[in-house]
């Protein structure tokens, strides 16, 4: 069966420090991977999404930069965070157009 | 740009009540999904809708998706506490497929 593995589940880091989150799929090959940022009671914000390994798409002109060094495993990363960049990071994977997307446990991210 | 909106943001009713929420967009879009998130989770598939003029019905809950596929709708009847949570519409246009965009969501509360 396929799972899906996003950690910390909490950071918090103090602004101007680097960040970087992992998230891997197992069970699956080949899938389609996306970064959303979440806050607090909002809806989902498509950060990054990636259809193969070192192809990512930017949505929004940011802070953040993401990898895909490797089929299943996807990285948020940032050189310096700022205080806007706190919140409830969600990594997502499917397997293509139309079906259903699974979503890790989610980072709360708490820059300081 | 693909945007989702979703109505109402909020909604505070009590158990037993119906209840409709709606996503609109100006883009046609492939299939529309609808996800109930908990707190500190992530969210979780109820249904893709594909066709236009698509009704899909599960248990309490019925979903729509209009003729343009441009919007779609999320019927609840006799609401319970258990239905608590917030709903997300998601879905992917002819601008980019793979990119799985959500709504703002509609935050459900219900009262015992």
């Amino acid at each position: 069966s396929q799972t899906i593995h996003q950690w910390p589940a909490t950071l918090v880091q103090p602004v101007g420090s680097p960040l970087s989150l992992e998230c891997t799929v197992e069970g699956t090959s080949n899938p389609n991977l996306y970064w959303y940022r979440q806050a607090a009671g909002r809806g989902l914000q498509l950060l990054f999404y990636s259809v193969g390994i070192g192809q990512i798409s930017s949505e929004v002109p940011q802070n953040l930069s993401a990898s895909r060094p490797q089929d299943r495993q996807f990285i948020l990363s940032s050189k310096k965070l700022l205080l806007s960049d706190s919140g409830f990071y969600l990594c997502a994977w499917r397997t293509g157009v139309g079906t259903e997307a699974f979503f890790g446990q989610g980072t709360r991210l708490t820059v300081v | 740009t693909q945007l989702l909106e979703q109505s109402p943001q909020f909604l505070s009713i009590q158990e037993g009540e119906n209840l409709t929420v709606y996503c609109n967009s100006s883009s046609v879009f492939s299939s529309l999904q609808w996800y109930r998130q908990e707190p500190g989770e992530g969210p979780v598939l109820l249904v893709t809708v594909v066709t236009g003029g698509e009704v899909k019905k599960l248990k309490r809950l019925t979903f729509q998706f209009g003729d343009a596929r441009k919007d779609s709708s999320l019927h609840i009847t006799a609401a319970q506490p258990g239905d608590t949570g917030l709903y997300l519409c998601a879905g992917a246009s002819s601008g980019g497929y793979n990119k799985l965009i959500f709504g703002a969501g509609t935050r459900l509360a219900v009262h015992p």
